[in-house]
């Protein structure tokens, strides 16, 4: 079974530019998260999608917004591109996102570096 | 604010001897633990999880602690091999939808 898949993989932006990043989890799952990771931090969430719904936002600007598909695939979107925002972008992917166990399954990751 | 902390960035340890790595966190309603490990230019991977209702945890070469009262939990890797070099992050989530909280990780070195 395939895991969760990100694309693109490397992705390099200009300040102020819009990216777009994209995500499919593993076959099964209906819960989406997104993390960001900087160099040296461990990931820090941004959203988390379930069945479509957000169920979850961190301490983002609005300039970082989502969507989950119907097929439970999800794209992250960040507007107005700052240097702060370079970052491993992760997704994670899990069957339900209450109750015990909670174990997420993390996909490759899209290095982003915003010049 | 960390809520959760792993105050070791790194970790040197020979091969076959045995690897700890700590972390505690602040938040007394987390109630669920997680191990994971990651290499560079992947994400990172579920290792071994823990539940407050337990203390230990054991899956193979690695065992987790958890010591509720002093808010502290520990992974032990016993024996250690080279392939286990990796960052390892602690992280923690509270029961119902809540989203799993890192530490900054620990980079262990094992070395043959």
């Amino acid at each position: 079974d395939a895991g969760v898949t990100q694309s693109p993989t490397h992705l390099i932006k200009t300040r102020g530019q819009h990216v777009t990043l994209r995500c499919s989890p593993i076959s099964g799952h209906k819960s989406v998260s997104w993390y960001q990771q900087v160099l040296g931090q461990g990931p820090q969430f941004i959203f988390q999608y379930y069945e479509k719904e957000e169920r979850g936002r961190g301490n983002f600007p609005d300039r970082f917004s989502a969507r989950q598909f119907p097929n439970y695939s999800s794209e992250l979107n960040v507007n107005a591109l700052l240097l702060g925002d370079s970052a491993l972008y992760l997704c994670a992917s899990s069957s339900n996102p209450t109750g015990i166990p909670y174990e997420q399954y993390f996909g490759p990751g899209t290095r982003l570096t915003v010049t | 604010d960390q809520q959760v902390k792993q105050n070791s960035p790194s970790l040197s340890v020979q091969e076959g001897r045995i690897s700890i790595l700590n972390c505690d966190y602040t938040n007394s309603m987390f109630d669920y633990f997680l191990w994971y490990k990651k290499y560079p230019a992947e994400g990172p991977t579920f290792l071994i999880s823990i539940s407050s209702i337990k203390d230990k945890n054991e899956d193979g070469r690695f065992t987790v602690f958890l010591n509720k009262s002093a808010k502290h939990l520990s992974l032990h890797i016993v024996p250690s091999q080279p392939g286990d070099s990796a960052v390892y992050f602690c992280a923690a989530s509270a029961a119902g939808n809540t989203p799993l909280v890192f530490g900054k990780g620990t980079r262990l070195s094992v070395i043959a």
